[in-house]
């Protein structure tokens, strides 16, 4: 099973500043990387697939990167609806597909 | 628009089987797989499995002897069985529709809460 490892747990950042997420996976998983974002009460919304393609509907702010191992979800200048919890999912090597832990974006 | 709704008992007794059903609408379910994934409160989330339209299955190996996942074309449903349930097993369990076996989830259900207890 390949393990996702998101840092930071939980990251503080100011309104209108970017935030910059880390997920790494135990084992190359190529490209086949996604991140969601979950708001309280809701179910996860796709931001992100294949590493760095922006699903339909996501702004601009939200950008991916990475391929291998190591992978980063950025947020440019930060609105208030962006603080959330957001995961990486791998679906390369399954079963099982896995999730990361999730990192918490709070308000600074 | 495609939307997915789950439904089924909200509170199931240890030992016994949970069951739910994700029900499709805008759309067919032809073609398409379901997956279904689940959020102890307060916690991330893990894969269960997915069926496609033709009942084809792949299961999480940590659930697969207590899952079954089948399908109803005519009523456009999907559904999900776990057995011998346990509290650790109280969870919001999601179904997600998707169009490859491994894919990224873009059409969510909103969730419905399981809990399980005596």
């Amino acid at each position: 099973e390949i393990v996702m490892t998101q840092s930071p747990a939980t990251l503080s950042v100011s309104p209108g500043e970017r935030a910059t997420l880390s997920c790494r996976a135990s084992q190359s998983v190529t490209s086949n990387l996604a991140w969601y974002q979950q708001r309280p009460g809701q179910a996860p919304r796709l931001l992100i697939y294949g590493a760095s393609t922006r699903a339909t509907g996501i702004p601009a702010r939200f950008s991916g990167s990475g391929s291998g191992t190591e992978f980063t979800l950025t947020i440019s200048s930060l609105q208030s609806e962006d603080f959330a919890v957001y995961y990486c999912q791998q679906y390369n090597n399954w079963p099982p597909i896995t999730f990361g832990q999730g990192t918490r974006l709070e308000i600074k | 628009q495609v939307q997915l709704q789950e439904s089924g008992p909200g509170l199931v007794k240890p030992s016994e089987t949970l069951s739910l059903t994700c029900t499709v609408s805008g759309a067919s379910i032809r073609n398409y797989y379901c997956s279904w994934i689940r959020q102890p409160p307060g916690k991330g989330l893990e894969w269960i499995g997915y069926i496609y339209y033709s009942g084809r299955t792949n299961y999480n190996p940590s659930l697969e002897s207590r899952v079954t996942l089948s399908v109803d074309t005519s009523k456009n449903q999907f559904s999900l069985k776990l057995s011998s349930v346990t509290a650790a097993d109280t969870a919001v369990y999601y179904c997600a529709r998707h169009y490859y076996d491994a894919s990224s989830y873009s059409v969510w259900g909103q969730g419905t809460l399981v809990t399980v207890s005596s």
